[in-house]
């Protein structure tokens, strides 16, 4: 079955420590997204990347970080400088292009605590 | 920068009754896509609905339809039929289809409808 998976479900760090989030796509989508949803709220961007070695910084980038070494995959770095990293974290895909509206899908998630 | 907003934090409707929720949206561009998705307990969001700003005719997923106003910037979504399975959340979402353009390919969403069904 095609689609995106991350890994793990639920993820507990202590504050200090930098943690990475996986996200994987079978889809063979060229564009990757992370963003972060906090209780209540809508999702926040916060890199993407439309092609292999590429991305961009989204809305709220600070204390993050990524790569983009395969198609397949676009993991999240949550860094020690990231001031409140307790959050849901989301993963999604696209193909990209002008001529349709190539909409995203999105992983199960990862639920990062830190303590 | 485009922004979306929903101003109904949350809804509630009868099973079998019909319920519209409101999205407004603000863009200075001509060309974009709109979309609902729907997060469900499970946090998994799941596409409902699109709607490409080109095209007048407002579009239409079995029981899901949108309202399209593109002058007055309102995509609202109505569901009709209530299930108990379309409690869950709903986001609407804006995406630029101005290629070359800083927001290209991403998503801005509202900060999202919870809609509660009673039984």
């Amino acid at each position: 079955d095609g689609g995106i998976t991350q890994s793990p479900k639920y993820l507990f760090r202590k504050e200090g420590q930098n943690v990475t989030l996986s996200c994987e796509q079978n889809l063979n989508h060229d564009a990757m997204y992370w963003y972060r949803q906090d209780p209540g709220q809508g999702l926040r961007l916060i890199y993407y990347s439309q092609i292999v070695n590429d991305f961009q910084k989204g809305d709220i980038a600070e204390g993050y970080s990524v790569s983009r070494e395969k198609k397949e995959s676009f993991p999240l770095t949550v860094t020690s400088a990231q001031k409140n990293p307790t959050a849901f974290y989301l993963c999604a895909s696209s193909l990209t292009g002008t001529s349709a509206p190539y909409e995203q899908y999105f992983g199960p998630g990862t639920r990062l605590t830190v303590t | 920068a485009q922004t979306v907003t929903q101003s109904q934090p949350e809804m509630s409707v009868q099973e079998a009754e019909t319920v519209t929720l409101s999205c407004t949206y603000d863009t200075s561009e001509s060309d974009y896509y709109l979309f609902w998705y729907k997060q469900p307990p499970s946090r998994q969001m799941i596409l409902v609905i699109r709607q490409e700003a080109y095209k007048q005719q407002n579009a239409t997923e079995n029981r899901f339809s949108v309202n399209f106003q593109k002058a007055a910037k309102s995509f609202s979504l109505k569901i009709s039929d209530s299930q108990l399975g379309d409690a869950a959340m709903y986001f609407c979402a804006y995406r630029s289809a101005e290629l070359g353009g800083t927001s290209y390919g991403k998503l801005t969403f509202g900060q999202g409808t919870i809609l509660t069904v009673h039984p």
